[in-house]
């Protein structure tokens, strides 16, 4: 049974850098065939994708944070990472880890780490 | 950024029928992307209930049901429960080059 379980700082400044990670317990990273994603629910609202990262470092990101997010992996670790940058209290929410199956565009979310609340605040 | 329409609200009496729609657009449904459907729980991550249009995932109940036609998606939920209350969320891919969510339902078992 794969499991996910993210880890970071629970408070940000404005106009910092988020730092999240991954750790990936039950299955390899490195065993290929999944992308590994970063997904984020504002307080009280839905999802939104962040973007997803396969073993071999290809990053696919959500165009409308693209400028301002990072996702990378490491592999030695069984871990991926997410970097969102110049954050504000926009960027506070809920920031889950997941497991992305499926092929091409017809990807689907199957195993979720608990989620950690990030809030942006000075 | 495209999203996908979903009613914020449904509810149905225990054993009733109750649907949940998804509509999107020629940018995502209509392009022929598949549409996959979530289940999230109060103060729990999301669950995935449905993939490609109509697939149940092991152990989720036969009771769950998916399908899609046009722009639009559909999830049905027979002989509702009441741990059926939860919100309930869809997914597809759209033509910019994104994974979007549905604006969510919750489902309320009166």
């Amino acid at each position: 049974q794969v499991q996910l379980q993210e880890s970071g700082p629970g408070l940000v400044k404005p106009s910092q850098t988020l730092s999240l990670t991954c750790t990936v317990s039950g299955g390899s990273i490195s065993s290929g065939g999944y992308y590994w994603s970063w997904i984020r629910q504002h307080p009280g609202k839905g999802l939104e994708w962040i973007g997803y990262i396969y073993y071999s470092g290809s990053t696919y990101y959500n165009p409308s944070l693209k400028s301002r997010v990072t996702i990378s992996v490491d592999t030695s670790k069984n871990q991926f990472s997410l970097k969102l940058s110049s954050v504000t209290a926009a960027d506070t929410a809920v920031y889950y880890c997941a497991r992305a199956d499926g092929v091409d565009t017809a990807m689907y979310f199957d195993y979720w780490g608990q989620g950690t609340l990030v809030t942006v605040s000075s | 950024q495209s999203v996908l329409t979903q009613p914020p609200s449904v509810s149905g009496a225990p054993g009733q029928r109750v649907t949940i729609s998804c509509t999107g657009s020629s940018s995502n449904i209509g392009a022929g992307y598949d549409v996959h459907w979530y289940q999230q729980l109060p103060g729990t991550a999301p669950k995935l209930l449905i993939y490609g249009n109509s697939n149940r995932p092991s152990g989720v109940p036969d009771r769950f049901s998916g399908s899609k036609s046009g722009t639009s998606a559909s999830l049905a939920i027979t002989g509702l429960q009441a741990e059926d209350e939860a919100d309930y969320y869809c997914q597809s891919y759209d033509s910019s080059l994104s994974e979007i969510f549905g604006t969510g339902t919750k489902v309320t078992v009166l």
